[in-house]
Order: structure tokens, then sequence, then C-alpha cells
């Protein structure tokens, strides 16, 4: 029974390139939360999806950042054109409809170093 | 806006006892509830707050008090492996979103 796969779990980018962070939910989970966790800092809320639909991304920055959750695999953080202060480690948590979301499993986390 | 306060750091001997504290001003009030954080680890539930007063759950125990903004995470009987990060969060009047604190660093000396 594996729990919120995150992949990969370090991941290290030059300056302007692109990162792609995935998260598979757990079996029969449809609901998606994206966390960003700074150095020394609380973990913040970026964006909850459902299967092809964004709910709430009040706390996605305005430009370079965009999340996906499609019909068929896993949720997609994209980060274009990263910049050292979006080095951080970005945890991923789902539910199930009906469930308590904030009793929702997170996943290990993806440790972007942005050099 | 959400504002969630709590000790950096703390430090105890095992078998002891800990209460981290956690104090929020928040604008809209939804249930608080605490997580361990192993480091490089994800994030655990732990507990969850949403009347005032204790929920106790084997070793640990966590407290609420909405009028005082104020909650606590007791750990009894401290062991070796709960030296980690207690982060205390607060949930708004969605049903999803959490504003964390920084997270208190617990250390579990021999």
């Amino acid at each position: 029974n594996a729990g919120v796969m995150q992949n990969p779990r370090h991941l290290v980018r030059r300056r302007g390139q692109e990162a792609r962070l995935r998260c598979s939910p757990m079996k029969g989970h449809s609901h998606v939360y994206w966390y960003r966790q700074l150095p020394e800092e609380g973990l913040k809320f970026m964006v909850y999806l459902q299967k092809e639909n964004i709910i709430d991304e009040s706390g996605m920055p305005k430009e370079r950042f965009s999340a996906e959750f499609p019909k068929e695999g896993p949720s997609i953080l994209r980060i274009q054109q990263v910049v050292r202060g979006d080095s951080a480690a970005y945890f991923c948590a789902s539910s199930a409809p009906g469930e308590d979301p904030l009793k929702s499993f997170f996943g290990q986390g993806t440790r972007l170093t942005v050099v | 806006g959400q504002n969630i306060d709590q000790p950096t750091e703390m430090t105890a001997t095992e078998g002891a006892i800990v209460q981290i504290n956690c104090t929020y001003q928040t604008s809209g009030f939804n249930g608080l509830f605490w997580y361990q954080q192993h480091a490089g680890e994800a994030p655990t539930f732990l507990s969850y707050n949403v009347l005032d007063g204790l929920e106790e759950k084997g070793r640990f125990s966590s407290f609420l008090s909405r009028s005082k903004g104020y909650s606590y995470l007791l750990l009894k009987e401290l062991q070796m492996k709960d030296s980690a990060s207690y982060l205390c969060a607060v949930r708004d009047r969605n049903d999803y979103k959490l504003s964390f604190g920084a997270g208190t660093t617990v250390t579990v000396r021999a």
C-alpha cells in the first residue's frame, strides 16, 4: 500500500532552467495539495488540485510557477526559469473525497537546489 | 492573514517531559494541528484540536484555548526517536488550507 510518492527526491538545476516535480497520490486519492518549505521557515500552502481542476492556487507565485493534475498520471509542479530563491523542499499531500483533507498524507518531498 | 509562533529549539533529557507552546493570530479558525517532521522526511500527523481542552493520545497530548489563541503539545516519557521538528498549523475557514509555524526542533539527550 504505497503512500504518496514524489520524485525526484533531490533535484539540482542551474539558474534559468526548468524544474518539474512529480507527485503520485495514494491509491484512491483524487485531491492533491502542494506545499513549499523554505530553509528555516514553515510549510506554506501553494495549490490545491483535483483531477483536471485547479481548485485554489492562491499560494502560487504569480509568475514562473504552474501546476496540473491530469486525468491520468501524476500531479506536476513546474517551475520555469528557476532562481536561487526557489531552492526549497516541495511537499505534496493527498486525500480522498469526503475525508478530512488535513489528516492527509504527505510525500517525502522533493528538495530543489538551484545553483 | 495568519501569524503562528512557536519556539525555535528545545532540549530535554530522555524520560523527561517537554511542552511546546504555539500561539496564533488568524483571520479565521477551523482547527489546530500538530505534525512531527524528522530531518529530511515528510511531516506526519500527530493531533488535531478544534474545541477547547486537552486531547490525549498515548505519550502525546495537545491542548487548545481558542480565546487565548494558544495551544501546546506535551511529549511525555521522551525517547531518543522523539528528536524531530514539531510543527503547529492552523486551518482557516476553508477545509483544506493550513498555515504552519516555523517548527520547534526538539533534541532529546541521553
